[in-house]
This record gives structure tokens, sequence and C-alpha cells, in this order.
């Protein structure tokens, strides 16, 4: 069965140290991978996402990822943490023939002033 | 501005009684879709639509009801809430199936 695992439930970080959160799948083809972030309140924004290409993807707010074939991992990063990224970050899935998007549990960003 | 309305934001109820919870996006998007979000879990997907009068069961259909009769609108009903369908409730739509999800600020349901 296909899964998302995000292995960490919470990580703080420091204002400008640099940050990655891990996200590994399960999925036999190439999936279509996000990273989507919530803020307190707030629906989920789409943060970036990778279908095909070059493997570095550029999204919103300064973050990027990288697609991994051989690790099934499509893993997130920022160079320099900002206190207003503190929130919720979700790395969700989905499958080539299916409407089904699965989610990761989240991990929780803290940031130390 | 492009969005999708999801009401109301908080919904406090008591067991075996129905609720519908709506959801209107105004993006002209064919693919909608019902998460609900638990601590640990994630988001769990309830049902998901893609088109007028298509609809089908994702992960965790069990005690929820969906129609889309129009292409703006998706509620979701319970039909005999029970506690432990008390959770946070998102709405989401996109072009496609594979497109960015766009989602809806949430509704916070409790069932006593």
């Amino acid at each position: 069965a296909q899964s998302v695992t995000q292995p960490d439930i919470h990580i703080t970080v420091s204002e400008g140290a640099s940050l990655e959160l891990r996200c590994n799948y399960s999925y036999g083809a190439t999936p279509y991978l996000f990273w989507y972030v919530q803020s307190p309140g707030q629906g989920l924004q789409l943060l970036l996402k990778y279908f095909s290409g070059d493997t570095l993807v550029q999204g919103i707010k300064g973050f990027e990822a990288e697609f991994k074939r051989s690790q099934s991992s499509f893993n997130l990063r920022k160079p320099s943490v900002h206190w207003s990224d503190a929130a919720e970050y979700f790395c969700a899935v989905g499958m080539d023939s299916s409407y089904k998007l699965i989610f990761g549990s989240g991990t929780r960003l803290l940031v130390r002033p | 501005e492009a969005q999708v309305t999801q009401n109301p934001r908080y919904l406090i109820t008591v067991t075996g009684k129905k609720l519908t919870v709506t959801c209107s996006q105004n993006m002209n998007h064919e693919y909608m879709s019902w998460y609900r979000q638990d601590p640990g879990l994630g988001l769990r997907q309830i049902y998901y639509s893609m088109n007028v009068e298509v609809t089908d069961k994702g992960d965790v259909p069990e005690g929820y009801k969906v129609s889309r009769k129009e292409k703006r609108n998706f509620p979701l009903i319970l039909e005999s809430p029970s506690p432990n369908q008390t959770s946070l409730y998102f709405c989401a739509s996109s072009l496609t199936n594979n497109s960015p999800l766009h989602f809806g600020n949430g509704t916070r349901l409790t069932v006593t």
C-alpha cells in the first residue's frame, strides 16, 4: 500500500539556522509530490510540487525540495529560517491514475528567537 | 478572490443530530475533496468528486455522505454524528486530480 512517512513529529531550530524536513514515500512508480504548510487556524497552503523534470524544485517563501528516487525521499529545505516559518508542514503524494492524495502525519516546526 | 469557503468554522453538536458542512469554490475546479485532520494522523481523505454527479470514497468514508449537484458546491453530510467524528475538517479543490489543492480554512466539529 502507498504511504508517506514524516519521521519527525517536532523540530526546533534557531532563527537564521538551516532547516531540513524529511519525507519518505512508498509507491511503485514516480509519484506527484507536494509540500504544504499549515499555519495555526488556517487551511493548507502549497509550498512546492514535483511532477517530473529537474529533481530540485523551488517553492515559495524560500523553500526548496529535492526528489531522490533511489531513497524514495522528497525532503524540504530552507537555508535560513525566519520566525514566521513556525507552522506545521505536510508532505503529500499523489498517485498517477488516482484522485487520492496521501498526506504524511506532519512535522511541527518551532523557531527559537 | 479565488477561494474555497467552508461553513461553519466551528460546530458543536450532539450524537445523532444530522448536520451538513458546506463547501463552495469559485475557481470552476472539477475536482473537490473532503479531508479530516486528527493529531498524529495527518489528513485523511473522506470522499472526493471528479465532477458533477461523480463521487467516490476516500480512505475513511464511514459515517459520511457527500453530493455534487453543482460544480461549485460539495457539502459533507453526517447523518448521525458520533463522538469519533470530532475532528477538524477541510474541503479542497483543484483543477485536475493532481493539480495543487486549494484548501478552505477548516471546520472544527465537536460531537458530544
